[in-house]
């Protein structure tokens, strides 16, 4: 299996640009997650899918925050518009169920100019 | 709000010794609590899961417990290698399924 793939690996963008990250479950897990890590505030859990629904979004920061999983093999997490404190390493995880182990991608590392 | 403290921040051991590493959480109403592995510029790994009812978990060199009573769970690393040099970070899903990570402990292992 190919794992977690995530797009791109880097990103550097002006402020106020909009920002699209792009994430690739392994198949037949029916859980996503996108995390957020920075060296202030660790990882943070932004929001998680199950089954293509969202369950939990309270961890998304700010309207400005937005996700969507149009298929059980597609998911995108959405800046609009950026600025410079969205500056992170973005993460995606998918799981086979909720008693089982997250698998991570490499994730997305987003500097906002 | 769960808060999850990891010590050390930092811990650095010659290769071959026995080790420690220290999970602590304020809540004990958890699902289940989780140990990762990073490697500088990856993803997290999973190591081990431990469901609320169960006390430990040992897969390979790594053995991982679980008291939920005193808000603490540790993973043990026997006889440390220079690959397992990495940050690891435990994270506890609380019952109301929300995820909460700690900031995690570089770790070391020198040749």
């Amino acid at each position: 299996d190919a794992g977690v793939i995530q797009s791109p690996r880097h990103e550097v963008t002006e402020m106020g640009q909009e920002v699209t990250l792009r994430c690739k479950p392994i198949s037949g897990h029916d859980y996503l997650f996108w995390y957020r890590q920075t060296m202030m505030r660790g990882l943070e859990l932004l929001i998680y899918f199950n089954n293509n629904v969202p369950i939990d979004d309270s961890g998304m920061p700010e309207d400005r925050f937005s996700a969507k999983m149009p298929n059980a093999s597609f998911s995108t997490l959405k800046i609009q518009p950026s600025e410079p404190r969205d500056s992170a390493v973005y993460f995606c995880a998918s799981s086979p169920s909720y008693h089982q182990p997250q698998h991570f991608g490499d994730g997305t590392r987003l500097s906002i100019l | 709000k769960q808060e999850v403290t990891q010590i050390p921040a930092a811990l650095s051991v010659p290769e071959g010794e026995n080790l420690v590493l220290n999970c602590s959480f304020t809540d004990s109403a958890i699902y289940n609590l989780q140990w990762f592995r990073q490697d500088p510029g990856k993803g997290l790994t999973s190591l081990l899961l431990i469901q609320s009812s169960q006390r430990e978990q040992t897969s390979g060199r790594l053995n991982a417990s679980l008291d939920k009573s005193s808000g603490r769970s540790t993973l043990y690393i026997a006889a440390s290698q220079p690959g397992d040099s990495a940050t690891y970070l435990c994270a506890v899903r609380n019952t109301g399924n929300q995820f909460y990570f700690g900031t995690g402990t570089s770790l070391t292992v020198i040749p």
